[in-house]
């Protein structure tokens, strides 16, 4: 199973959107809507930001939204925030209890 | 509070064994998928294996497969994860994570144990 494909790294100034893509195929994000999305500061424990494609956990602030299109899911930051900066992964079901993530994403805040 | 707590990393010879814990509370354990997930240096999250709640199904990730052991004490809220004839490619933080409440994501984690293979 290959790592779904996000791009290396995305940038904005605080106030801005980002907006973190996740590529698969038809037997993992394509086939399922059981797309998550994960923060993760380094060195701490990665944090759920974004289930089910597009639901948030409560505490999750609502500037962070998902979707999914095709073999393509997304996860755009909206307001940009200081703390907002750290590595983000997609992750999907991809058949049979199994899982694939993404290659990561890194977040930085200008 | 929902936690999960790992432990058991260390400095391993290759071909060796090694034997994480994953101690869990804040939830009823024994109705929980859980996970483990690693991470290599400078690498991305990959998912390695899951178990079911009562334990009678276990999944891996085939580059484990044949490996490395997943398996649970219900009565202690612990997860095991039993590593043999490791590899240094093995080497990484692990991760544990409890199935989300609605299931086919990860949350909470843990803060991850380091596991290094090395001779």
């Amino acid at each position: 199973q290959s790592a779904l494909t996000q791009p290396r790294s995305v940038s904005g100034s605080p106030g801005q959107s980002v907006a973190i893509s996740c590529t698969g195929t038809g037997s993992d994000v394509g086939g399922y809507n059981y797309v998550s999305w994960y923060q993760h500061h380094p060195g701490k424990a990665p944090k759920l930001m974004i289930y089910d494609v597009d639901k948030r956990p409560s505490g999750v602030p609502d500037r962070f939204s998902g979707s999914k299109s095709g073999n393509t899911a997304s996860l755009t930051i909206s307001g940009l925030q200081a703390e907002d900066e750290a590595d983000y992964y997609c992750c999907s079901s991809a058949g049979g209890y199994t899982y694939v993530f993404g290659t990561g994403t890194k977040v930085t805040v200008l | 509070e929902v936690q999960v707590v790992e432990s058991g990393g260390g400095l391993v010879q290759p071909g060796g064994s090694l034997r994480l814990s994953c101690a869990a509370s804040g939830f009823t354990f024994s109705r929980c998928w859980m996970h483990w997930v690693r991470q290599a240096p400078g690498k991305g999250l990959v998912w390695v294996l899951s178990i079911n709640p009562d334990g009678s199904r276990t999944i891996y990730a085939d580059s484990v497969k044949g490996r490395f052991t997943i398996s649970r004490d219900n009565a202690k809220n612990t997860l095991y994860l039993q590593m043999n004839s490791l590899r240094d490619e093995d080497t990484a933080v692990y991760y544990c994570a409890k199935d989300w409440v609605s299931g086919w994501s990860f949350d909470p984690w843990g803060q991850g144990t380091l596991v290094t293979v090395s001779s």
